[in-house]
């Protein structure tokens, strides 16, 4: 069964400040696909930024990249130049490649300061 | 803009009370979701459909059913709210994955639901 860890619950970032928010999972898929979630207060989640496991390169997204090392399982989430509207929980998650369930972590809650 | 709409943000009901949560949305998306959200336990799924009438239990569905009668509307149901049902629950919508597809999901804005 797939499962994703997330170890953090809380962290905090000084504004324009970089911060990387951890996530292990586990699988014995070949094909999947990894995500970060945001959930911004009060707001609806959305997503970030995906990998899909076969590509090496590290996706990117304007300030939002991250680092994945498929060995280890391991996919931290990177946000440069932290802002105001960072503040979220964000939650790790994946999927089998052609199946249709996300499996989430237990998020971490991101609190940007001024 | 599309969207993914909960009939309702905040919801109060008694121990015992039937409860109905709601969702539409509008991207003409097969797949649906209901997720519980819970501090510390992250998401879990409740109940998801691939079609109209279709259903599969999650990793929680025990004091939950669901409904979908047409594709844009699919409803979760507690038969008889109890207290450990107090949470956050969020319904999801995404396109069918075997269509080559990532499984990205689209999420309503929540409904918070208290039984006292």
């Amino acid at each position: 069964a797939q499962t994703v860890t997330q170890s953090q619950p809380e962290m905090s970032v000084q504004e324009a400040e970089t911060v990387t928010l951890s996530c292990t999972y586990d699988t014995s898929e070949n094909n999947y696909y990894l995500f970060w979630y945001k959930q911004p207060p009060s707001r609806q989640m959305i997503l970030v930024i995906r990998q899909e496991a076969y590509k090496q390169q590290n996706a990117t997204e304007n300030r939002f990249s991250v680092n994945f090392q498929k060995a280890a399982k391991s996919f931290s989430l990177k946000i440069s130049d932290s802002q105001l509207g960072d503040t979220a929980m964000y939650f790790c998650a994946s999927i089998k490649y052609n199946t249709d369930k996300l499996i989430f972590g237990t998020g971490t809650r991101l609190q940007v300061f001024p | 803009d599309v969207k993914v709409t909960q009939s309702s943000r905040y919801l109060v009901k008694r121990t015992g009370e039937k409860v109905f949560l709601e969702c539409v949305q509008d991207m003409d998306h097969e797949n649906m979701f209901w997720y519980r959200q819970d501090p510390g336990l992250g998401l879990r799924l409740i109940y998801f459909s691939y079609d109209v009438k279709m259903k599969e239990k999650g990793d929680i569905p025990e004091g939950y059913s669901v409904s979908r009668e047409k594709k844009e509307r699919f409803s979760l149901i507690l038969e008889s709210a109890s207290t450990n049902q107090t949470s956050m629950y969020l319904c999801a919508s995404s396109l069918w994955a075997s269509g080559g597809n990532t499984g990205e999901l689209f999420f309503g804005e929540g409904s918070r639901l208290t039984v006292l």
